[in-house]
C-alpha cells in the first residue's frame, strides 16, 4: 500500500518555542491531507484538513494561528505548532488522500510524539 | 451526537479464541464506509478491513470480519483465532462524503490477548 512518513518521530521542545513537523507522501501526490491530534488514551481528533496550494480548514476549537498547516506540494505538508506550551503535548498523527478514489485512498502516517516541556 | 460510539474500553480474551469489538454509526448519509484500525503501542495506524454502506455481504480480510447490521447501524470487528500480536487499541471509524470524507473515529476498544 501506500506510504505516508513524518517527520520527526518524537521531539521534545521547551515551553515557548515552535515545532515543525513534516508529513510526506512517498509514492503518490496528495491532494489532501489530515492532521490529527491524540491524547494519551483518547481517540484521534480532527485539527485540519489542508488541499494543496490553498489555506487549511481548522476544526472547531483549533486555534489557526498556533498550529500553522502548510500544504506547499502535492507530496508534503507541515504543521508548526507555534509557542508550544506542556498541553500542546500530544501524538500528531497525518493522513493522505490520494484524488484516484477508492477505498483505500487515505494513508496514515506513523505519528510524531511531542513533548513540550 | 457522537459520530461513532464504541462501549467497550477494555476487553480481554484468550489466546486462540474469538472476540468481537463492538461499533455502533449515526449517518443520515445513504452513502459512508466504515474501518475498522489497529493502533498498537507504536501509534501508528494500521488498516484492518473496510465495509461500504452499500456493501450486500459482510467484509472478510482473513482473520477479521465485519458483522454489518445496517439497520441497527452496527459494524461490530470479529478477530477469530487470536494472537499475542493482537493486542492493541482498536478504532473504528467512519466516512461521509457530504462532510469532505474525513475520518470520524470512536473512542476505541484496548483490547489484550492473554496466553
Amino acid at each position: 500500500g501506500a506510504v505516508v512518513s513524518q517527520h520527526p518521530s518524537w521531539v521534545i521542545c521547551k515551553s515557548g518555542t515552535s515545532v515543525k513537523i513534516e508529513c510526506r507522501s512517498l509514492d503518490f501526490q496528495a491532494t489532501t491531507m489530515f492532521w490529527y491530534r491524540q491524547f494519551p488514551k483518547q481517540s484521534l481528533m480532527l485539527m485540519a484538513t489542508s488541499n494543496e496550494g490553498s489555506k487549511a480548514t481548522y476544526e472547531q476549537g483549533v486555534e489557526k494561528d498556533k498550529f500553522l498547516i502548510n500544504h506547499a506540494s502535492l507530496t508534503l505538508s507541515t504543521l508548526t505548532v507555534t509557542s508550544a506550551h506542556p498541553e500542546d503535548s500530544s501524538f500528531y498523527i497525518c493522513s493522505a488522500r490520494t484524488p484516484a478514489g477508492g477505498v483505500y485512498e487515505q494513508y496514515f502516517g506513523p505519528g510524531t510524539r511531542l513533548t513540550v516541556t | 451526537a457522537q459520530k461513532i460510539t464504541q462501549t467497550q474500553p477494555g476487553m480481554f480474551v484468550q489466546e486462540k479464541e474469538a472476540v468481537t469489538l463492538d461499533c455502533t454509526y449515526d449517518t443520515s448519509d445513504p452513502s459512508y464506509g466504515l474501518f475498522w484500525y489497529k493502533q498498537p503501542s507504536s501509534g501508528e495506524m494500521i488498516f484492518l478491513i473496510y465495509q461500504g454502506s452499500y456493501d450486500q455481504q459482510n467484509a472478510t480480510e482473513g482473520r477479521y470480519s465485519l458483522n454489518f447490521q445496517k439497520a441497527r447501524k452496527s459494524a461490530n470487528l470479529v478477530i477469530s483465532a487470536s494472537q499475542l500480536g493482537d493486542s492493541a487499541m482498536y478504532f473504528c471509524a467512519m466516512r461521509e462524503p457530504n462532510t469532505g470524507n474525513q475520518f470520524y473515529f470512536g473512542t476505541g476498544t484496548s483490547l489484550t490477548v492473554i496466553p
